[in-house]
């Protein structure tokens, strides 16, 4: 049982590069989010889904894309990589009945 | 005013201590309510969960004031291993899981 499983851990872009940040869950979690989180800050809430097919947009969603074509899968897209967009990116998935949030263990960016 | 608001800290106490956090928020309708605790470069993981009626977790206490709109965490005996950053979570609608999130409270544990 992994749980949430986030890759990669760290990459390092380049302005106006595109990547995509994995996410798998096997927790068989309908809810699952994708947050950022700066230095010294709390997580923003970036994408949501409530479930395969359906997504919507959180707090921060300019500049990123997701998809959920499958419970287990929320991947994260940066099509054009800005220096603002340097930060720790955490999924996670969440359990229906408690609401409690399960993380990944982030991805590490940095946009140059 | 922002949804959650906490104090950043950092607060530094000695072994042993009793320390109390504070967490305000903005929505009254908020439904449900959370400590998480992050450690250093870690993700972050549930604490408690924060009831109506208060409730206690061996030497963490959490409580909830409806009518100030706050809820608060209570240490009792603090140990080394309790230095993180402590993150207010609120869930301001019913059903919809969209958590928001406090910037955290960083307690540092001295010896």
């Amino acid at each position: 049982n992994a749980g949430v499983t986030q890759t990669p851990k760290f990459r390092i872009l380049k302005i106006g590069q595109s990547m995509t940040l994995q996410c798998a869950q096997d927790m068989n979690h309908n809810y699952m989010y994708w947050y950022r989180q700066d230095p010294g800050m709390g997580l923003k809430l970036i994408y949501y889904s409530v479930g395969a097919g359906i997504t919507d947009k959180g707090e921060v969603p300019n500049g990123y894309n997701v998809s959920r074509s499958t419970t287990e899968d929320f991947p994260l897209r940066l099509e054009l990589a800005a220096p603002s967009q340097t930060s720790v990116y955490f999924c996670a998935g969440s359990d229906r009945n408690t609401g409690e949030l399960f993380f990944g263990e982030g991805s590490r960016l940095t946009v140059l | 005013r922002k949804e959650v608001e906490q104090d950043p800290g950092p607060f530094n106490v000695p072994e042993g201590a009793t320390v109390a956090f504070n967490c305000t928020y903005s929505n009254s309708a908020s439904q449900s309510f959370f400590w998480y605790r992050q450690d250093c470069r870690k993700e972050p993981k549930l604490l408690m969960s924060v009831y109506s009626s208060g409730n206690e977790d061996g030497r963490f206490t959490a409580q909830l004031n409806r009518a100030s709109q706050y809820i608060s965490l209570l240490i009792r005996d603090s140990k080394l291993s309790d230095s993180a950053t402590y993150l207010c979570v609120v869930n301001p609608l019913q059903g919809a899981q969209k958590l928001v999130f406090g910037q955290g409270t960083r307690l540092t544990i001295n010896p």
